[in-house]
């Protein structure tokens, strides 16, 4: 079954130091997301992407963050100067309006730890 | 922001019986609605979801019940199995605009299926 891959699994990084987090989605998918999830707290959405551009982005999403599609298969998260408020597991997910729905699917996440 | 409220944070139910898991939403712009799975350290699961033109939707053990006038939904899990035990998420969007719609999750219900 295609699922949603997500590398690394867990990233540790500096406060200041930038970070890109990595996503592999649904093959025949053509919109994809980046939510987030601070410890004990919402999954929140970040950003949506379709056809190369952002389609939506959250408050959250600011100057610091940026997504692109390099190729026809990754799709990437990067935080340019990583805050201690960055530390959070972030879920890349991915979708196709196809007769199935709007349903998004999921990555197994990237924890990142800022210190 | 509690656009969409999960009141329960944890449930515990006996293997076998009905598992009913609830959730509100505030926006009368949601249109979509889905349930998703979480076991810890993995992303959220799609488990089930429902348009805002039916009330009812059913797969397997899982049925998802939608009242629009109370802007109230449920997810039954009917029997429940030791393996459901996991975060249950509720999550809503509105009718996408070019496809690429937002989440919004609830906070998620702990479900515990005690043998």
């Amino acid at each position: 079954e295609p699922e949603v891959t997500q590398t690394p699994s867990h990233q540790v990084t500096q406060m200041g130091q930038e970070v890109i987090l990595r996503c592999v989605p649904i093959s025949n998918h053509l919109y994809f997301y980046w939510y987030r999830q601070i410890l004990g707290q919402k999954v929140e959405f970040l950003v949506s992407f379709y056809n190369n551009e952002i389609s939506e982005k959250s408050e959250i999403f600011d100057d610091q963050f940026s997504v692109e599609r390099p190729d026809g298969s990754n799709f990437t998260l990067k935080i340019r100067s990583t805050k201690l408020e960055d530390s959070a597991m972030y879920f890349c997910a991915s979708s196709d309006l196809g007769l199935a729905g709007y349903e998004q699917y999921f990555g197994p996440g990237t924890r990142l730890t800022v210190t | 922001d509690q656009q969409v409220k999960q009141n329960s944070p944890s449930l515990s139910v006996q293997e076998g019986r009905i598992s009913i898991l609830n959730c509100d939403y505030t926006n009368s712009m949601f249109d979509y609605f889905l349930w998703y799975k979480k076991y810890p350290a993995e992303g959220p699961t799609f488990l089930i979801s429902i348009s805002s033109i039916k009330d009812k939707n059913e797969d397997g053990r899982f049925t998802v019940f939608l009242n629009k006038s109370a802007k109230h939904l449920s997810l039954h899990i009917v029997p429940s199995q030791p393996g459901d035990s996991a975060v249950y998420f509720c999550a809503a969007s509105p009718a996408p605009p070019q496809g690429a719609q937002k989440l919004v999750f609830g906070q998620g219900t702990r479900l515990t299926i005690n043998p």
